[in-house]
């Protein structure tokens, strides 16, 4: 088995900055995604990237970078936090690109003050 | 390109009772198609996923889904719930070509009577 490890749990910023969320996997996947999580809205896709030099965006990339310094770990930087922006980041990896499992991370919960 | 729609955002249901969790989803070809589960505080774990073959699939803890492909539905299914299973389910799709990126629905949140 693996585990996906997002640091920090809880981030809370201010309106303007610019703040990273980190994600290690050690499942030894090539594909890892970072995800929204709105309440009831579901899970919107941010970015992804297919392999180890690989970066795609997703469908809610404006406003976000990322970064896949190697193969296991996977960075997400908010550019400008929003005053009063709540939400939750979801890392996951995947075996490969397609259809398959995906393993998540327990999250990181941002607030904007 | 796909999409998922999970109508109901919450369901109450009592301990012991049956359950269906509904999903219809949206897309022209042959899907696949996945239940994850998320506890509170965690993330997404897979509950259940379809690829081919027989359309009802077993998952873990006692669910199963059906895949109906006239009425392009795969609803999740258990027999007796327990108070663990106090939980949001997201029901998700994607083409079964493997090269596109799996769509989740919006989710539906559980909660269970004792």
């Amino acid at each position: 088995g693996g585990i996906i490890t997002q640091t920090p749990k809880f981030l809370i910023g201010q309106e303007g900055q610019k703040l990273t969320l980190k994600c290690q996997q050690n499942f030894n996947h090539d594909t890892m995604y970072w995800y929204r999580q709105d309440s009831g809205k579901g899970l919107r896709l941010i970015y992804y990237s297919i392999t180890e030099n690989d970066l795609q965006k997703g469908d809610l990339s404006e406003g976000y970078d990322a970064s896949r310094e190697k193969k296991s770990s996977f960075s997400l930087t908010v550019t400008s936090a929003q005053k009063n922006e709540m939400a939750v980041f979801l890392c996951a990896s995947s075996k490969d690109w397609g259809a398959n499992t995906l393993y998540f991370g327990a999250g990181t919960r941002l607030s904007v003050l | 390109a796909q999409s998922v729609t999970q109508p109901d955002a919450r369901v109450t249901v009592s301990e012991g009772a049956s359950l269906q969790l509904r999903c219809k989803y949206s897309y022209s070809g042959t899907p696949y198609l996945f239940w994850y589960v998320q506890y509170p505080r965690q993330g997404l774990q897979l509950l259940l996923k379809y690829y081919s073959g027989d359309p009802v699939v077993q998952g873990v803890n006692g669910f199963e889904a059906e895949f109906i492909k006239s009425n392009s539905s795969f609803h999740l299914r258990k027999a007796s719930v327990h108070w663990s299973d106090s939980a949001v389910y997201f029901c998700a799709v994607s083409p079964n070509y493997g090269n596109e990126k799996i769509t989740f629905g919006a989710g539906t949140k559980l909660t269970i009577k004792p």
